[in-house]
């Protein structure tokens, strides 16, 4: 069965870095989307991505953060300049239209 | 605001027995659903959805969960639990536009099966 995959599977970053957060969807799934799961809370939608622009985004997604897909196949999550608040578990998601969305085995960021 | 509430933080179980785990959903209008699984160091699995129809909807593994309106509920059930389904579990729920479909996750109950 096709799946989401994502890349590193932890990543340890300085304060004040740059970081980014990769992924692969399913191929022919046209939805993506980046949620958090900061630890011992509750998972939280960033962002969602179709037609090669964001289609929403939360309260959390601010200037700091931003998507891309650079090209047929990745989907990544870039944080400018890291805080120590954006130390959890990123998770990449995909969907066909109106299907649930698939999720990767995440990405533990910790900033130092 | 939409809002998905799993009133249980924590559930233990013998194995063999009946499960059931809430979820509790506060939309304007009847959401999506699903129950996802989530296995330590492993991304989230999704157990089943509700889109319409049949408010009783079944899924992998033996899991099953009833769509109650008059209750905003959406409770997922098994009749007999075996020690692998230990693991926490997500409730979510979204609605689909033209971008997509945002969820909005409950905070997970974390299910112990005791042998």
């Amino acid at each position: 069965e096709p799946e989401v995959t994502q890349t590193p599977s932890h990543q340890v970053t300085q304060m004040g870095q740059e970081v980014i957060l990769r992924c692969v969807p399913i191929s022919n799934h046209l939805y993506f989307y980046w949620y958090r799961q900061i630890l011992g809370q509750k998972v939280e939608f960033l962002v969602s991505f179709y037609n090669n622009e964001i289609s929403e985004k939360s309260e959390i997604f601010d200037d700091q953060f931003s998507v891309e897909r650079p090209d047929g196949s990745n989907f990544t999550l870039k944080i400018r300049s890291t805080k120590l608040e954006d130390s959890a578990m990123y998770f990449c998601a995909s969907s066909e239209m109106r299907e649930p969305q698939h999720f990767g085995d995440g990405t533990r960021l910790s900033i130092l | 605001a939409q809002s998905v509430t799993q009133p249980d933080i924590h559930i233990t179980v013998s194995e063999g027995a009946s499960l059931e785990l809430r979820c509790n959903y506060s939309y304007g209008a009847t959401p999506y659903l699903f129950w996802y699984v989530q296995s330590p160091g492993q991304g989230l699995q999704l157990l089943l959805k509700y889109f319409s129809g049949d408010t009783l909807v079944q899924g992998i593994k033996g899991f099953e969960a009833e769509f109650k309106r008059s209750q905003s509920s959406f409770n997922l059930r098994k009749p007999s639990v075996h020690w692998s389904d230990a693991a926490e579990y997500f409730c979510a729920g979204g609605g689909f536009t033209g971008g997509g479909n945002k969820l909005t996750f409950g905070t997970g109950t974390q299910l112990k099966v005791e042998l």
